[in-house]
């Protein structure tokens, strides 16, 4: 495909269930990120992979949130124990490079809520 | 702590006029500014970018002010069209943190025709 693709677009699902969200990066892309946006609010970074390099992390909100990436291919974003402030729009982005000048491609999202 | 703020939630703008989308940064080290765009129901799109030793970038319709005294940029569209209805994102980042982007809130700006 041509652009990123996330997958399921839409889940709900029941305070304390786990959830995993499926991210396809452009093709040739090394970079990869992972945002949300809760309703209302500007998107907040998560997590981002670039190469084989050890991971940024500093964005995820608690230790319930997880994710992988194997190779320079498909991500993986698990939230465990999922709480009612998990519901957001969790959106996938990858870039040619990590730097300044490679801007980031957004999948259209997995709107996430948790009931 | 918002390191990038719009203060505007949403504008409303007749066609064919100018729209002007204002954003505000606190974090003096950002040396790369974005603007994304972003449709319902879809991911945002860049639209258009500003490096910090510049103060002006153009493209088309589109033109980006940045004022680093002030910590503030702006967007200019002109003239502005119906299909420019749309959120849009302020972005910024800061040098040796790959491209980690910290956004604003979002601007929903309204074209009338």
């Amino acid at each position: 495909g041509a652009g990123v693709s996330q997958s399921p677009s839409n889940k709900v699902t029941e305070k304390g269930k786990d959830v995993e969200l499926r991210c396809d990066p452009i093709s040739g892309h090394t970079a990869l990120y992972w945002y949300r946006q809760r309703l209302g609010q500007g998107l907040e970074f998560l997590i981002y992979f670039q190469g084989n390099s050890a991971p940024d992390k500093s964005g995820l909100p608690s230790d319930r949130f997880s994710a992988e990436r194997t190779g320079e291919s498909v991500s993986t974003l698990t939230i465990q124990r999922t709480q009612q402030e998990d519901s957001a729009v969790y959106l996938c982005a990858s870039s040619l490079v990590a730097g300044s000048n490679s801007p980031l491609h957004f999948g259209n999202g997995t709107r996430l809520t948790v009931t | 702590d918002q390191q990038v703020k719009q203060n505007s939630p949403s504008l409303s703008v007749q066609e064919g006029r100018i729209s002007i989308l204002n954003c505000d940064y606190t974090n003096s080290m950002f040396d790369y500014f974005l603007w994304y765009k972003k449709y319902p129901a879809e991911g945002p799109t860049f639209l258009i970018s500003i490096s910090s030793i510049k103060d002006k970038n153009e493209d088309g319709r589109f033109t980006v002010f940045l004022n680093k005294s002030a910590k503030h940029l702006s967007l200019h569209i002109v003239p502005s069209q119906p299909g420019d209805s749309a959120v849009y994102f302020c972005a910024a980042s800061e040098a040796g943190y790959g491209n980690k982007l910290v956004f604003g809130a979002g601007t929903i700006l309204r074209v009338k025709s």
